[in-house]
């Protein structure tokens, strides 16, 4: 079976420092994967996704993220964290075919100054 | 944004009587999910359909059931809450079970 798993439950980084949030997924082949993100009481937002192609993503608020085969990952990354990138963040996957999304249960990233 | 709505946005009940959430879009995609979102657990699925009439289970399904006669509409109904279903059930839609899913703002049920 294909799950998802987000080591990492809450992270603070200081404001302008960089930002890499893990994930591991565990499924034989290629999985189609996502990122989204939280924000207190709101719903979820697509950061960005992967599903074949260039291994290194880009996605919407300078996030990006790389998927590595060999390490079973597909980490978040930003250079530069603001303030407002304070969220819960999600990663998801699913496989060809017809199965839904499978979500991690989420690290929660604060930023302080 | 996605054109999608939930309603009630909020709502408190007591264990034993029938709940129904709605989730609305105005985007006509063809599939609709009922998620439950708690501490430690994340987003966990409880039914989807793929078209009108067409749904299916799951990860947490004991407990729901669900009805889409409409395109633009997905009904989540707890026939007898329980205090085990104190949540924030969030709707999400998407073309394709592999394509991304745009999600709803939520609603908060608490069972008193």
């Amino acid at each position: 079976a294909q799950s998802v798993t987000q080591p990492d439950i809450h992270i603070t980084v200081s404001e302008g420092a960089s930002l890499e949030l893990r994930c591991n997924y565990s499924y034989g082949a290629t999985p189609y994967l996502f990122w989204y993100v939280q924000s207190p009481g709101q719903g979820l937002q697509l950061l960005l996704k992967y599903f074949s192609g260039d291994t290194l993503v880009q996605g919407i608020k300078g996030f990006e993220a790389e998927f590595k085969r060999s390490q079973f990952s597909f980490n978040l990354r930003k250079p530069s964290v603001h303030w407002s990138d304070a969220a819960e963040y999600f990663c998801a996957l699913t496989r060809s075919g017809n199965t839904p999304l499978v979500f991690g249960k989420g690290t929660r990233l604060s930023v302080i100054a | 944004d996605a054109g999608i709505t939930q309603s009630p946005r909020h709502k408190v009940t007591e264990t034993g009587t029938p709940v129904t959430l709605r989730c609305h879009q105005t985007e006509n995609h063809r599939y609709m999910y009922w998620y439950r979102q708690d501490p430690g657990h994340g987003l966990r699925l409880i039914h989807y359909s793929y078209g009108v009439k067409d749904t299916d289970k799951g990860e947490v399904s004991d407990g729901y059931s669900v009805s889409r006669s409409k395109t633009e509409d997905f009904l989540l109904t707890l026939e007898s809450a329980t205090s085990s279903q104190t949540s924030v059930y969030f709707c999400a839609i998407s073309e394709g079970l592999t394509y991304e899913q745009y999600f709803g703002p939520g609603t908060r049920l608490t069972v008193t």
